[in-house]
């Protein structure tokens, strides 16, 4: 079973900044089949990337994944206030996995 | 559009049983693996199970394994999720989802049914 590991557990930064969030998994991930969500309160997940690197329909261009094997990122060029949220990785061929969780928060 | 509506939930004693249903519409039910995903209260996403398109395929999370089985029902377009012997660590908003694989950048989530397992 594969592990993903995502760092740092908490990011604090202001509008504007660029955010940087890593995904470590504890094995290489075949055929890219990592995805980034994004998570609000008290709502469901929403897809932001997959396949590493495809933004999902109608995610803005800020947001931007990459990596391959073990060591996968998610980028957000410049924080808007709706980006403070928790992000996860998630590996989805079967069976799922999904990273703990990293926290952005406003600085 | 597609709809995923997750029911069944509710306050369950532990050791008992409890049986989620999610029936979906506004695609071809039958073509599509189908997830059950989890989240605990102030807590992150767990996988719980996946199910292949016609039924005959099943993976569990070691956490559940042995507890719970899920199955689907094509002619009804409904996914299921049969939870024994419950514990406090169940307790979480249960998720039904429709697989990755093929959705071309699309995900679908139920609005999710909240599970409390309490004496």
């Amino acid at each position: 079973e594969i592990v993903l590991t995502q760092s740092p557990g908490t990011l604090s930064l202001s509008p504007g900044e660029r955010a940087t969030l890593s995904c470590r998994a504890s094995q290489s991930v075949s055929g890219n089949y990592l995805a980034w969500y994004q998570q609000k309160p008290g709502q469901t997940p929403r897809l932001l990337i997959y396949g590493a690197s495809s933004r999902a329909t109608g995610i803005p261009d800020r947001f931007s994944g990459s990596g391959s094997g073990t060591d996968f990122t998610l980028t957000v060029s410049r924080l808007e206030p709706e980006d403070f949220a928790v992000y996860y990785c998630q590996l989805y061929g079967s069976p799922w996995t999904f990273g703990q969780g990293t926290k952005v928060e406003i600085k | 559009q597609v709809q995923l509506v997750e029911s069944g939930g509710g306050v369950v004693q532990p050791g008992r049983s409890l049986r989620l249903s999610c029936p979906a519409s506004g695609f071809t039910f039958s073509t599509y693996a189908m997830h059950w995903v989890r989240q605990a209260p102030g807590k992150g996403l767990e996988w719980v199970a996946v199910i292949s398109y016609d039924g005959r395929n099943k993976h569990y999370a070691d956490s559940v394994k042995g507890r719970f089985t899920i199955s689907r029902d094509n002619s009804k377009n409904t996914l299921y999720l049969q939870m024994n012997s419950l514990t406090a660590e169940d307790t979480a908003v249960y998720y039904c989802v429709r697989d990755l694989i093929g959705s071309g950048g699309e995900d679908y989530w139920g609005q999710g049914t909240l599970v409390t397992v309490s004496s």
